[in-house]
C-alpha cells in the first residue's frame, strides 16, 4: 500500500528548530520527485519545498528560502525538512507529497502539525 | 508572488453543475499546462483530482473536469453530489521553478 507517513512536529519557540521526517511505504521514494506542503490554520495550501528525484536539485518557496533544508535517506526510503529560525508565521499543518510528474502530486501524507509560539 | 485567484465560496444544488475559476498570469497559469485541482474534506490531506489541466488520475469521476483559457483554469463538477462538498485548491507551475497554489473555494452542495 501506499503511503506517507510524517513526524516530527510539535510546539516550538520562535527561534527555534525543528526536523520534521516523511517515511514512505509501498514505493521507493528515491524514484520521485518529493515535496512538502503547509497549510496554516484555516488557511490555504502553501508549497514549501521540493528535491527532485535526482536527489540533487531543490527548489524552496522565497517564505522559508534560507531557513529551510530538504533531503531525503534512501535506505531509510525517508524525506526530511529541516527548519531554523522558526517562526510564528511557521505554525501549519506541514504535508509530505510524491510528485507524480512535474509537480502533480498524487500521494499525500496526514500531516505533522507545527506549532510556534513563545 | 501571490497565490493564485479563486472566487472564496461556490455552491449548487444536487445534480447541478458549477465551475470553479483559477486566475494566475502569465508567468504561471498562462505559462504551462501544469495546473492542478485538488480536493480537500475537513481534517483530511489533499486529493489530486485533475492535472495537466484537463487529466483525471484513475479512479476520479468522468464529473470532474478541467480547462484552461489564457491565464485562467477551470474546474467544473457536473452532477453534483452531497460528497463534493470539500474545499479545492487549483495549483501551478511558475516560470521561477516553484509552484503556486489558489486560495481556496469552498463548494457547498445545497
Amino acid at each position: 500500500q501506499v503511503q506517507l507517513v510524517e513526524s516530527g512536529g510539535g510546539v516550538v519557540q520562535p527561534g527555534r528548530s525543528l526536523r520534521l521526517s516523511c517515511r514512505a511505504t509501498g514505493f521507493t521514494l528515491t524514484n520521485h520527485g518529493m515535496h512538502w506542503v503547509r497549510q496554516a490554520p484555516g488557511k490555504g495550501l502553501e508549497w514549501v519545498a521540493g528535491l527532485w528525484s535526482n536527489g540533487r536539485t531543490r527548489s524552496f518557496a522565497d517564505s522559508v528560502k534560507g531557513r529551510v533544508t530538504i533531503s531525503r535517506d534512501g535506505f531509510e526510503n525517508a524525506l526530511y525538512l529541516q527548519m531554523d529560525g522558526l517562526r510564528a508565521e511557521d505554525t501549519a499543518v506541514y504535508y509530505c507529497a510524491r510528485d507524480l510528474r512535474y509537480w502533480v502530486y498524487d500521494v499525500w501524507g496526514q500531516g505533522t502539525t507545527v506549532t510556534v509560539t513563545s | 508572488q501571490s497565490a493564485l485567484t479563486q472566487p472564496a465560496s461556490v455552491s449548487g444544488s444536487p445534480g447541478q453543475s458549477i465551475t470553479i475559476s483559477c486566475t494566475g498570469t502569465s508567468s504561471d497559469v498562462g505559462a504551462y499546462k501544469f495546473v492542478s485541482w485538488y480536493q480537500q474534506h475537513p481534517g483530511k490531506a489533499p486529493k489530486l483530482m485533475i492535472f495537466d489541466v484537463n487529466e483525471r488520475p484513475s479512479g476520479i469521476s468522468y464529473r470532474f473536469s478541467g480547462s484552461k483559457s489564457g491565464n485562467t483554469a477551470s474546474l467544473t463538477i457536473s452532477g453534483l453530489q452531497a460528497e463534493d462538498e470539500a474545499d479545492y485548491y487549483c495549483s501551478s507551475y511558475t516560470t521561477s521553478n516553484t509552484l503556486l497554489f489558489g486560495g481556496g473555494t469552498t463548494l457547498t452542495v445545497l
